[in-house]
């Protein structure tokens, strides 16, 4: 599977939107864009995946770059409850593994 | 829906003992179910795999006689840790993806051991 590397962390003010980047540019054309996040000691929570399209949920939006070496992951209006670590991780191919990396510790600020 | 669950959510065990915690799928079927751990302001590490009725694929470093997993159905799995030892402390996470939508991944709300 394709590496991952995010900041290791980022703060963002309540109401406004957070910006989470994610480089992984070993990423191969089979290969799709997960995230998840992991509020503190609780199981990780899925997001929104995609492959080369930008996607959109009710949670968040996930802008891939045309070349898919990089993405973001767009919380529109965060709010304290998304205080977490998030999870940029590529998976495809055979398997179904999630193999996580070090994540984004997001601090959402009052 | 989809809804996975953890039990015990926490247990504390003197050292030497066995430990079995349980994963179960409550609203789905899962063929594949995974074992995570994570110790304290790291990432989650994926332990092994494993589907129903057959033997569970370790990741390497994993000790397989240690850490024992049965997926006897298409809703449990179990993880046994062995003669935990104090350094077995730790949170440990399991995952199932449903028979029917294989690239989808759904996390049990994990389980605190603390190995005495």
């Amino acid at each position: 599977d394709a590496k991952t590397t995010q900041p290791p962390s980022m703060d963002c003010a309540e109401g406004r939107a957070a910006n989470l980047p994610c480089n992984h540019s070993t990423i191969s054309g089979n290969e799709y864009v997960y995230w998840y996040r992991q509020i503190h000691s609780q199981g990780p929570q899925y997001i929104i995946h995609g492959l080369k399209n930008n996607e959109t949920n009710e949670m968040a939006s996930l802008i891939i770059t045309e070349d898919r070496k990089s993405s973001t992951l767009i919380l529109p209006h965060a709010t304290l409850r998304d205080t977490a670590v998030y999870y940029c991780i590529v998976r495809g191919g055979a398997t179904n593994k999630l193999i996580f990396g070090t994540g984004t510790l997001l601090a959402v600020q009052p | 829906g989809a809804v996975v669950s953890q039990h015990p959510s926490w247990v504390i065990c003197k050292s030497g003992t066995s430990v079995k915690i349980e994963c179960r799928s409550l609203d789905f079927q899962a063929t594949t179910m995974f074992w995570y751990r994570q110790f304290p302001k790291q990432s989650l590490m994926l332990m092994a795999t494993s589907n129903e009725g057959s033997k569970a694929t370790y990741e390497q470093g994993v000790e397989k006689d240690k850490f024992l997993i049965n997926h006897a159905s298409l809703t449990l799995s179990t993880l046994t840790v062995t003669s935990a030892h104090p350094e077995d402390s730790s949170f440990y996470i399991c995952s199932a993806s449903p028979a029917t939508s294989y690239n989808e991944q759904f996390f049990g709300p994990g389980t605190r051991l603390t190995v005495l």
